[in-house]
């Protein structure tokens, strides 16, 4: 089975200060997604960014990019010029590529993001 | 993006009683939809995975009779919680899934089972 795995419980940024989130996976598969997901404190999930397996460029979205290695199975978010906005929790996640009830979501188990004046 | 929405928000019951949430989708058809739990400064925990006329696929250690899942449309899938008891007090979440494999989330329902 994958697992997912967020070793920063909590991690704290000045605003426009950049920080940088740590995910790491196991899968024995060689295809798959990856998401990064932002939990504010409104509970509603919001998808941050996601990287194919198969793609060797790194996904970038606006202020937010990751640094995905797939030999060390490592998958960490970069957040740019942090703002008040993006304290939230925000889960790692992996997924299959295979279709129907096969495929879900493992999530990690988050990263409490704070963001400071 | 896609809309996801849960009714009701949140919901206070007495223990024994029976609660159902229902997750729609609402501008696209859900080839599956999954329900989550979270605790607390928890992370989601899969529950139950479900295509519209099928049965749910429940996960390991989740109690197929006390958590009812039906999946009646491509648009609508319902969780009921039977017989609640204090320690089914959680934060459930859905999520829909297109054919596109994008995959969206309700806004979540608050149960407190008192």
């Amino acid at each position: 089975a994958q697992t997912v795995t967020q070793s920063q419980p909590e991690m704290s940024v000045q605003e426009a200060e950049t920080v940088t989130l740590s995910c790491t996976y196991d899968t024995s598969e060689s295809d798959y997604y990856l998401f990064w997901y932002k939990q504010p404190p409104s509970r509603q999930m919001i998808l941050v960014i996601r990287q194919e397996a198969y793609k060797q460029q790194n996904a970038t979205e606006n202020r937010f990019s990751v640094n995905f290695q797939k030999a060390a199975k490592s998958f960490s978010l970069k957040i740019s010029d942090s703002q008040l906005g993006d304290a939230a929790m925000y889960f790692c996640a992996y997924r299959s590529p295979n279709t129907g009830t096969a495929s879900k979501l493992t999530f990690g188990t988050g990263t409490r993001l704070q963001v400071t004046l | 993006g896609a809309v996801v929405s849960q009714h009701p928000s949140r919901v206070i019951c007495k223990s024994g009683t029976s609660v159902k949430i229902e997750c729609r989708s609402l501008d696209f058809q859900a080839t599956t939809m999954f329900w989550y739990r979270q605790f607390p400064k928890q992370s989601l925990m899969l529950m139950a995975t479900s295509n519209e006329g099928s049965k749910a696929t429940y996960e390991q250690g989740v109690e197929k009779d006390k958590f009812l899942i039906n999946h009646a449309s491509l648009t609508l899938s319902t969780l009921t919680v039977t017989s609640a008891h204090p320690e089914d007090s959680s934060f459930y979440i859905c999520s829909a899934r297109r054919t596109s494999n994008e995959q969206f989330f309700g806004p979540g329902t608050r149960l407190t089972v008192l």
